[in-house]
């Protein structure tokens, strides 16, 4: 069983468009964090979100932090090519000790 | 400021080999956690070290094996290599664990072929 789920599994938009890629869970997590991934390299942390509702924008990115801590959203306004990638989220659960349980991922191609 | 160091970058070994992978923390980080990722999949986490102990393991096999060095840097060791242990090996480091959002950065990452 999977204990974060990611949605959509698969996105491919054209460029200018918005999206929004879902992270949920039915446990509770102290942090979560988002990372974008390129083929063949480590993932590169994009944000991290510690309290309960807490919003964070990183340029044309919106992340979300849902107030029991159990899921999170991302959404990117006005894609362009440079944000394709694989998309994942990442959480720490209380007393995890900074061990990370990673989504499904979100691979997403935005095209011109 | 140097991030995370992993090497090697690519390797190719046989069924059955051993082989071993290094990795530098980002400067300041004490703490070093390997994944490993399957392609199309997202890590799993293989174990964490602090302070040259293993605090926690996922469920991998004994054949994964790893140590911490005083310098806080890391290595992972694999023995008796199967087809399915191919993947991208990779490093994270972080400050002393704890739950308060600390930041966790990744390496780029070593690509194990089994053949």
């Amino acid at each position: 069983t999977q204990l974060l789920e990611q949605s959509p599994q698969f996105l491919s938009i054209q460029e200018g468009e918005n999206l929004t890629v879902y992270c949920n869970s039915s446990s509770v997590f102290s942090s979560l964090q988002w990372y974008r991934q390129e083929p063949g390299e480590g993932p590169v942390l994009l944000v991290t979100v510690v309290t309960g509702g807490e919003v964070k924008k990183l340029k044309r990115l919106t992340f979300q932090f849902g107030d029991a801590r159990k899921d999170s959203s991302l959404h990117i306004t006005a894609a362009q090519p440079g944000d394709t990638g694989l998309y994942l989220c990442a959480g720490v659960r209380r007393g995890g000790g900074n061990k990370l349980t990673f989504g499904t991922g979100t691979q997403l191609k935005v095209e011109l | 400021d140097a991030g995370v160091t992993q090497s090697p970058t690519h390797l190719i070994k046989t069924r059955g080999q051993q082989v071993t992978l290094r990795c530098s923390p980002k400067s300041g980080h004490d703490t070093v956690s390997w994944y490993q990722q399957a392609l199309g999949q997202g890590p799993q986490f293989i174990f964490q070290y602090y302070e040259e102990e293993e605090r926690q393991r996922g469920n991998f096999p004994d054949r994964f094996s790893g140590h911490q060095f005083p310098n806080y840097s890391s290595e992972l060791n694999v023995n008796a290599l199967l087809l399915g242990d191919s993947a991208l090996y990779l490093c994270a480091s972080s400050k002393i664990p704890d739950d308060s959002g600390n930041t966790i950065y990744f390496g780029e990452g070593s690509w194990l072929t089994v053949v």
